[in-house]
């Protein structure tokens, strides 16, 4: 699986929308780009997934380049409970040989202020 | 839905004895994964199971730690003997047949190994 890149923190200001980058520069043609967060003492929750078309849900959306060496994910409307570390994932679909497992990086560490 | 069920919530013991985690994965889910995650590592993947077989454990630390699925429904992560570095929180989590994107993670077990 291809390896991502986030910045490890970022703060963002209550009601405002929230940017939050990921590059993943190796990711091959078969991969597909995964986000989930983790609120403190809870488990990893997933978000949003995505493969080359924009991608949005009820939780956010994916915006993914052209030529889908990175992608963002907007939380359009921050709140106070949106503080969690995120988690940027690229992974093989379908993989049998992979066994369908995600590998966690460090993630973005987001704080939201109001 | 009651989610990824998991049992102790915190588990404190001494060095030497035996831990046993317990998992109960959502209802109609045939994969069921085992995390482990401390400040140092992250989240670590230890073991996953298709249909209730280990398909791979190549993230399980030693041969002190063994995982079971007797069914659809249990599976159990068992130490023995404990360690100090073995203190970490251990997620289960499950997904559904032909869902490859989406885990969903139990609340965890907060090991404490003195």
């Amino acid at each position: 699986d291809a390896k991502t890149t986030q910045p490890p923190s970022m703060d963002c200001a209550e009601g405002r929308a929230a940017n939050l980058p990921c590059n993943h520069s190796t990711i091959s043609g078969n991969e597909y780009v995964y986000w989930y967060r983790q609120i403190h003492s809870q488990g990893p929750q997933y978000i949003i997934h995505g493969l080359k078309n924009n991608e949005t849900n009820a939780m956010a959306s994916l915006i993914i380049t052209e030529d889908r060496k990175s992608s963002t994910l907007i939380l359009p409307h921050a709140t106070l409970r949106d503080t969690a570390v995120y988690y940027c994932i690229v992974r093989v679909h379908g993989d049998k040989a992979a066994g369908n497992k995600l590998t966690f990086g460090g993630g973005t560490r987001v704080l939201v202020k109001p | 839905d009651a989610g990824v069920i998991q049992s102790p919530r915190h588990e404190v013991t001494e060095m030497g004895q035996e831990v046993t985690l317990r998992c109960k994965p959502i209802s109609g889910h045939n994969s069921l994964f085992w995390y482990r995650q401390t400040m140092m590592r992250g989240l670590e993947l230890l073991i996953y199971f298709n249909n209730n077989v280990p398909i791979d454990d190549s993230g399980m630390p030693e041969d002190r730690f063994s995982a079971k699925m007797p069914n659809a429904s249990f599976s159990t992560l068992k130490i023995q003997p404990s360690e100090p570095r073995d203190s970490a929180v251990y997620f289960c989590a499950s997904r559904r047949r032909g869902s490859n994107e989406k885990l969903f993670f139990g609340s965890g077990t907060q090991l404490s190994v003195l």
